[in-house]
């Protein structure tokens, strides 16, 4: 029972550089979510998904992109990497039926820019 | 402009005693509020949560409180334990079909033993 899991888990990139991160659930949930998480802060909306081709932002959408071209999948993409990048990145899903604990997330991927 | 506040940032309390995690929301919106957990290098659980038309919901060791008119809430933990000790974060939903949560900044609880 994998639930969401997000590759990879650590990552260093140089300023420019571009990068994927990989979000899978295997529950067949319609939505999905990327969050990002600073130190000391708590998570904040990037982008989100309420099922396969159709995507939005959120409240930090700048510097990323997404895509869902699956239900089960849905990457999160880094154009151009800078220093305020660095973050913890938590992908989260969900059924079409919303209840608190049916929400689940990944177990994060921690990525640095330098 | 944080909608959802924690303004403790950690909180130390001994095995056995009571805790209590405050949360306040500006949002009038929000209709249902969550407690989540987060232990380091995992990843957000889930607590419990409260609908805005209650005001107390309780699972096990586990309270939430809820206080529209003050647009506050409390989580109580009791007996506390070891165990416990993690990072909470509030949340809140406005509703609508996308739930997109908003977070606190969470609080850091230490039980000590």
């Amino acid at each position: 029972n994998a639930g969401v899991t997000q590759t990879p888990k650590f990552r260093i990139l140089k300023i420019g550089q571009s990068m994927t991160l990989q979000c899978t659930q295997d529950m067949n949930h319609n939505y999905m979510y990327w969050y990002r998480q600073d130190p000391g802060m708590g998570l904040k909306l990037i982008y989100y998904s309420v099922g396969a081709g159709i995507t939005d932002k959120g409240e930090v959408p700048n510097g990323y992109n997404v895509s869902r071209s699956t239900t089960e999948d849905f990457p999160l993409r880094l154009e151009l990497a800078a220093p305020s990048q660095t973050s913890v990145y938590f992908c989260a899903s969900r059924p079409y039926t919303f209840s608190g604990n049916t929400i689940y997330f990944g177990e994060g991927s921690w990525l640095t820019v330098v | 402009d944080q909608q959802v506040k924690q303004n403790s940032p950690s909180l130390s309390v001994q095995e056995g005693r009571i805790s209590i995690l405050n949360c306040d929301y500006t949002n009038s919106m929000f209709d249902y509020f969550l407690w989540y957990k987060k232990y380091p290098a995992e990843g957000p659980t889930f607590l419990i949560s409260i609908s805005s038309i209650k005001d107390k919901n309780e699972d096990g060791r586990f309270t939430v409180f809820l206080n529209k008119s003050a647009k506050h809430l409390s989580l109580h933990i009791v007996p506390s334990q070891p165990g416990d000790s993690a990072v909470y974060f509030c949340a809140a939903d406005s509703g609508g079909s996308n739930y997109k949560l908003t977070f606190g900044k969470g609080t850091l609880l230490t039980v000590n033993p």
